[in-house]
């Protein structure tokens, strides 16, 4: 399988509990992006990795949230005591080089905090 | 800073009409990416087409097709005659340097209905 894979597709977790998702990128892909979907919105930028670097954070990424992406392969993205406002579809994506290559996108982690 | 605006939210057509969703944007590079994804029920996004900002022909795929004019800053996406497989979310996404991660700007997205 060469797309990219999101686990786990769905998270219910009871507010204030942490969470951690998982992506593994299409392997020859050094840059990985992750981002967080709102319902009736459209995704927004929380972060990304060149190889094993993040190189930028969104003022989206409160502290509570931490992203990591050692060796440069998978990556993983935990959110520590959720709130219900952490409710959202994390999409993570995956690309070759800079620019518009084209971005390879996962199917999503949706996460619902009660 | 990026801004892509989607006005249409929601468009409901009968099947086999034709339809254009509309997209503007806004970026102080001269050098860009524009993008169209659809997001069906299930919710992965999937890749429609890219246009860089020196390209500014017309495409056409099959029943698809893009219009990009940079002197309106739009990037707009036609339907032909239209299919019940084409219902979904439809986001108009923007790529430029800022600076250097290449994120995507999305739009709010289009919600299609195609009704038979």
């Amino acid at each position: 399988d060469t797309g990219v894979s999101q686990d786990p597709r769905h998270k219910i977790t009871k507010r204030g509990q942490n969470v951690t998702f998982r992506c593994d990128p299409i392997s020859e892909h050094n840059r990985l992006y992750w981002y967080r979907q709102t319902l009736g919105q459209g995704p927004e930028f929380l972060t990304y990795f060149q190889n094993e670097a993040q190189l930028e954070k969104s003022r989206l990424l409160s502290d509570r949230f931490s992203a990591e992406r050692p060796k440069g392969s998978f990556s993983t993205l935990e959110i520590q005591r959720t709130e219900q406002g952490d409710s959202a579809m994390y999409l993570c994506a995956s690309s070759l080089v800079a620019g518009g290559y084209g971005y390879t996108f996962g199917s999503g982690t949706r996460l619902t905090v009660v | 800073a990026q801004k892509v605006t989607q006005a249409q939210t929601e468009i409901s057509v009968v099947e086999k009409e034709d339809v254009t969703l509309d997209c503007v944007y806004e970026t102080r590079d001269t050098t860009y990416y524009l993008f169209w994804y659809k997001q069906p029920p299930s919710g992965e996004l999937v890749f429609l087409i890219r246009r860089n900002s020196f390209d500014e022909q017309n495409e056409i795929s099959g029943r698809y097709s893009w219009n990009f004019q940079k002197s309106t800053s739009s990037f707009n996406f036609t339907i032909t005659a239209s299919q019940v497989v084409d219902s979904a979310v439809y986001f108009c996404a923007l790529s430029d340097s800022g600076a250097g991660s290449y994120q995507l700007t999305f739009g709010k997205g289009t919600k299609l209905s195609v009704i038979p």
